[in-house]
């Protein structure tokens, strides 16, 4: 079965420092992945999303992500955090949109 | 990307009583899904919403809980019937355009069950 682990509950990073969200996931063929972001009384909003192709895929606000298969990971990362990118951040795995499996998420603080 | 309009975005109810919350999308799409967000949670898929039949419910939840309906390719309501406290979540209306594979979600309605 597909499963998706986000290893960080809680994180924070000074404002200007760089970031770096873990991801792994657990899945039978390849799969597709997703980078979504929870900003406080939001929906979610896709950051970025990887099908096949190029392993570092570029999202929107500056965000990236790599897949690794050897690690069976999809890390997001962003060279310089903004105060505005303080939110809870999903990772999620699937290869149909009826089969999605949503990782715990990670709240990410931004301190000035 | 769709445009996905939720009612209401936020509610207080009372135990016993239940609540309908809708889903309008601006433009047809072939899957609509209904997610449940506790507190403090990530996302649970409760149902895929079927056009013109009934919703293909995950394990653990059940049409009676949570009847759904899906009169066109444009709209969807999510009952949360019989409420108590334990049903205080976020539930969000989600869609995939065809041939996007990519959820778009809505903002979501918060109920507060007292």
């Amino acid at each position: 079965a597909q499963s998706v682990t986000q290893p960080d509950i809680h994180i924070t990073v000074s404002e200007g420092a760089s970031l770096e969200l873990r991801c792994n996931y657990s899945y039978g063929a390849t799969p597709y992945l997703f980078w979504y972001v929870q900003s406080p009384g939001q929906g979610l909003q896709l950051l970025l999303k990887y099908f096949s192709g190029d392993t570092l895929v570029q999202g929107i606000k500056g965000f990236e992500a790599e897949f690794k298969r050897s690690q069976s990971s999809f890390n997001l990362r962003k060279p310089s955090v903004h105060w505005s990118d303080a939110a809870e951040y999903f990772c999620a795995v699937g290869s149909n949109n009826n089969d999605m499996r949503f990782g715990a998420g990670t709240r990410l603080t931004v301190k000035p | 990307s769709a445009v996905i309009s939720q009612k209401p975005s936020r509610d207080i109810c009372q135990r016993g009583t239940s609540l309908t919350i809708q889903c309008q999308v601006d433009s047809q799409v072939t899957m609509m899904f209904w997610y449940r967000q506790q507190p403090g949670q990530s996302l649970t898929l409760i149902a895929t919403a079927n056009q013109g039949s009934e919703a293909t419910y995950e394990s653990g939840f059940v049409i009676d809980k949570f009847p759904i309906s899906r009169p066109n390719l444009t709209f969807s309501t999510l009952t949360v019937s019989n409420m108590s406290p334990e049903d205080s979540s976020i539930y969000l209306c989600s869609v995939v355009q065809t041939g996007a594979n990519v959820l778009t979600f809505g903002a979501g309605s918060r109920l507060t069950v007292l």
